[in-house]
């Protein structure tokens, strides 16, 4: 049973421009969360998602990030016009239906690099 | 606002003895806290979980206990190895809650 799966690893993009970060969760996961890790800091909730709809995005940056996740394919963070301030490590986890320990596993996340 | 503490300095020991790793935590009552471990450039991974009317709780060579009363969590590795160095996050979730919040962490370095 692969892990959760996050890509690109890594992401150089310029100021202004689109930056789109995919998570496939593990088989049988229907819930993702988006987390943001600055350096020195702790991780930061952004958004939590399920299939095709958002639960709670309390953490999301009110211009710039959406996120989706859809009937079919992997979830998307999508950051627009991106600035330095957004360079970071993103993490996806994933959670099954029903679970009773609250357990999260984590994908390797994406290092997003803005220059 | 909820603030949740970690030691930031980063715990030196010898192989062998006992880490412990303690997280407190203010304005919050949590039902649940969990204890990640995150190795550089890796996202974190799911330790255990204590519960609030739970005082203890064991996996192999690790301990959490979670003290309601002084908002504090303790982390134990009883026997520790030099492949045990890692960051340790400790995070809170309130009841009813699938997001936990999570400390900056605690670097822990055992030494051969």
């Amino acid at each position: 049973n692969a892990g959760v799966m996050q890509n690109p690893r890594h992401l150089v993009r310029r100021r202004g421009q689109e930056a789109r970060l995919r998570c496939s969760p593990m088989k049988g996961h229907s819930h993702v969360y988006w987390y943001r890790q600055l350096p020195e800091e702790g991780l930061k909730f952004m958004v939590y998602l399920q299939k095709e709809n958002i639960i709670d995005e309390s953490g999301m940056p009110k211009e710039r990030f959406s996120a989706e996740f859809p009937k079919e394919g992997p979830s998307i963070l999508r950051i627009q016009q991106v600035v330095r301030g957004d360079s970071a490590a993103y993490f996806c986890a994933s959670s099954p239906p029903d679970s009773f320990s609250y357990e999260q596993y984590f994908g390797p996340g994406t290092r997003l690099t803005v220059t | 606002s909820q603030k949740i503490e970690q030691n930031s300095e980063a715990l030196n020991i010898q192989e062998g003895k006992t880490a412990t790793l303690t997280c407190n935590y203010t304005n919050y009552s949590p039902a649940y806290l969990q204890w990640y471990r995150q190795d550089p450039g890796r996202g974190p991974v799911f330790l255990l979980l204590i519960r609030e009317n739970e005082k203890e709780k064991r996996k192999e060579r690790l301990k959490v206990t979670f003290d309601t009363t002084l908002k504090q969590s303790l982390f134990h590795i009883t026997a520790s190895q030099p492949a045990d160095s890692a960051t340790y996050l400790c995070a809170p979730l309130s009841g009813g809650s699938y997001i936990p919040t999570f400390g900056r962490g605690t670097s822990l370095i055992v030494h051969p």
